[in-house]
């Protein structure tokens, strides 16, 4: 079974331009979940996603927004970039969105702002 | 609404002896309680959960974790350390707020074992 994917690996932008993050879902799974992670530290929830509607963000400004797509992968956008969004940025994804269930990462998008 | 605290920014532990990563929690209601493992620059991975049943739960990689009511901990646990354990740690709790569940997340324990 495919795990959680993201895309880019790396991303690397100026400050003032726009990021777009991708993520996919393991295959069933209807919520998306995204996180920021500074400097290896706390997860700080940022959106969540459940069958294309966003259920739920975070203490973040709106120029962090995304969305979730039918077939359930998500897309997360930061617009206006500042030099402390650069943090790694993990998506997760679980089977349905009653927090019983777990949350499966990915490996992350490391977002650079220069 | 619900909270949990890890009490510890870091834990060194010599390799081969025992270790344990401490949480605690504030809810109301039945906790559901995780545990995921971070090894650097890499994603979260799930180690285990407590919904119900057993206090005593077991996980992934030889991890267990034990749920306490009336302290109101889930201490995780491994009877004999190993170098690759060495990671950043999160506990996290399911909160109920704005008409959706959600995780709460501690701010990590990182793990140092020593050879």
């Amino acid at each position: 079974e495919a795990g959680v994917t993201q895309s880019p690996t790396h991303l690397i932008k100026t400050r003032g331009q726009q990021a777009t993050l991708r993520c996919s879902p393991i295959s069933g799974h209807t919520s998306v979940y995204w996180y920021q992670q500074a400097l290896g530290l706390g997860l700080q929830f940022l959106l969540w996603y459940d069958e294309g509607e966003e259920r739920n963000r975070g203490n973040f400004p709106p120029r962090f927004s995304g969305r979730q797509f039918p077939n359930y992968s998500s897309e997360l956008n930061v617009n206006a970039l500042e030099l402390e969004d650069s943090a790694l940025y993990l998506c997760a994804s679980s089977f349905g969105a009653s927090g019983g269930y777990e949350q499966y990462f990915g490996p992350g998008t490391r977002l650079t702002v220069t | 609404a619900q909270s949990v605290a890890q009490p510890e920014d870091q834990v060194n532990v010599a390799e081969g002896n025992p270790l344990t990563v401490k949480c605690t929690y504030s809810v109301s209601g039945n906790p559901y309680l995780f545990w995921y493992v971070q090894y650097p620059n890499r994603g979260l991975q799930f180690l285990l959960k407590y919904i119900t049943g057993d206090n005593l739960v077991k996980g992934s990689y030889g991890f267990e974790a034990e749920f306490n009511k009336s302290q109101t901990s889930f201490h995780l646990k491994k009877p004999s350390a190993l170098v690759s354990d060495s990671a950043l740690y999160f506990c996290a709790v399911r909160d109920y707020l704005d008409s959706n569940y959600q995780l709460i997340w501690g701010a990590g324990t990182k793990l140092i074992i020593k050879p």
